[in-house]
């Protein structure tokens, strides 16, 4: 069976820090991998999207990155985090095969201070 | 743009019985899909529920269906006998096509937090 993997859990980092959180799946080869983020009481927003290993694309402009290195590792990074990045942070996986279900990790908590 | 509404913040329901939690959509494409998620305290969404447009049958799995009126738009969840652990956040999403390559995105709904009482 597939799982997904979330690193770290919980991360508190001033303003200005750099950032790196990762996703990891496992089980499945060739994901489409999607970072989401949630703020406090409220829904997702999709952030960045990847069909593929180098292949990504943004939803929205914003202080953060994503990257992929490999078949089923996303990274999202940021060299200078804000106040207003501060959320929850979601990494999910689909099936490229037409099924449209897609499945989150554990999350990871980040508060900017 | 497609647009999901979740008009209910917070549901009580007593234990055994069973919920409906209301979701509304708009969309003008023909082929679309409709989700429902759970989130339970610790944060993970879990998926429970899924309907394509075309799907003629209601959807269900287990204690979970999803009552799909087309024609309203509307794509509620019904829980049927309730348990303890099924206190949550629930958000309802669509799928939206993202790029040229049949990629999807999920638009989510604001949620409606559910609270079982013994």
């Amino acid at each position: 069976s597939q799982t997904i993997h979330q690193w770290p859990a919980t991360l508190v980092q001033p303003v200005g820090s750099p950032l790196s959180l990762e996703c990891t799946v496992e089980g499945t080869s060739n994901p489409n991998l999607y970072w989401y983020r949630q703020a406090a009481g409220r829904g997702l927003q999709l952030l960045f999207y990847s069909v593929g290993i180098g292949q990504i694309s943004s939803e929205v402009p914003q202080n953060l990155s994503a990257s992929r290195p490999q078949d089923r590792q996303f990274i999202l990074s940021s060299k200078k985090l804000l106040l207003s990045d501060s959320g929850f942070y979601l990494c999910a996986w689909s099936s490229n095969r037409g099924v449209y279900e897609q499945y989150f990790g554990p999350g990871t908590r980040l508060t900017v201070t | 743009a497609q647009k999901i509404t979740q008009t209910q913040p917070g549901m009580f329901v007593q234990e055994k019985e069973a919920v409906t939690l209301d979701c509304t959509y708009d969309t003008s494409d023909q082929s679309y899909g409709l989700f429902w998620y759970k989130q339970p305290s610790s944060g993970e969404m879990i998926f429970l529920i899924y309907q394509g447009s075309y799907d003629e049958q209601n959807a269900t799995e287990g204690r979970y269906s999803l009552n799909f009126q087309k024609a309203r738009k509307s794509a509620n969840l019904v829980i049927s006998a309730s348990q303890l652990g099924d206190s949550a956040m629930y958000f309802c999403a669509m799928r939206e096509e993202i790029g040229s390559g049949g990629y999807n995105k999920l638009i989510f709904g604001a949620g409606t937090r559910l609270a079982v009482h013994p």
